[in-house]
């Protein structure tokens, strides 16, 4: 099944440092989304790109998309500890009518103080 | 006020068992869904649910159903519980399907012994 994989599967950096971690689906998408999980808890949505859309920005977030290579990248500049966390890319795939966030195995960024 | 709740947040039970895991969402959403992450952080799709359709992912054992008593409900039930469903489970609403923003539960790490 359709699933965004994430590339590296971890990350470690120092505080300051940017840290970029990619998402590489198979077919193609409506929207692709990032999520973040914190360690025991749900994941939290950070943003989400449509697929007419090729660069996004969000705080300290930059997510581009690029569909004819079927991969986004989400970069977080200028990193804190307190982003140390887990990073999953979801695409929607679309079964019976419905689209489903389907996700990948997450990169884990460790952000060293 | 938590969006999506889920309890419990923990459950150790016995192999052969039957458990259920609550979930709740007070955010107005049309869609709920169940995810199981494994120890190594992949996030699978179980359901997808709105009032009109069920999702089932065809890879989860008919152990498992989903039971949505109304639209802010999606209760997860799991028979004769086996050793491999150990997990944490998670429970996710949105708006219109994977085309928006997922928010989800703190999850339930479920633990078979």
């Amino acid at each position: 099944s359709q699933q965004g994989e994430e590339d590296p599967q971890a990350l470690s950096i120092q505080e300051g440092e940017n840290a970029t971690m990619n998402c590489s689906y198979k077919t193609s998408i409506n929207n692709l989304q990032w999520y973040r999980q914190n360690s025991g808890r749900g994941l939290v949505h950070l943003i989400l790109i449509r697929s007419n859309e090729r660069e996004k920005h969000s705080g300290r977030l930059r997510v581009t998309l690029d569909t004819s290579k079927k991969s986004s990248s989400l970069l977080i500049t200028a990193s804190r500890a307190a982003d140390t966390a887990s990073y999953f890319c979801a695409t929607d795939q679309s079964s019976g009518g419905s689209y489903i966030p389907t996700f990948g195995r997450g990169t884990s960024l460790i952000v060293h103080p | 006020d938590t969006a999506v709740s889920q309890t419990p947040k923990y459950l150790v039970t016995q192999m052969g068992n039957d458990k259920s895991i609550k979930c709740e969402q007070n955010l107005g959403h049309d869609t709920m869904y169940w995810y199981k992450q494994d120890s190594k952080k992949f996030l699978k799709i179980m359901f997808s649910y709105n009032n009109k359709e069920l999702i089932i992912n065809e890879t989860v054992p008919n152990r498992f159903s989903p039971k949505s008593p109304d639209k802010a409900h999606l209760n997860l039930h799991i028979n004769s519980l086996e050793l491999g469903d150990s997990a944490v489970y998670f429970c996710a609403s949105s708006y219109g399907g994977g085309v928006t923003e997922a928010f989800f539960g703190q999850g339930t790490r479920l633990t078979v012994v």
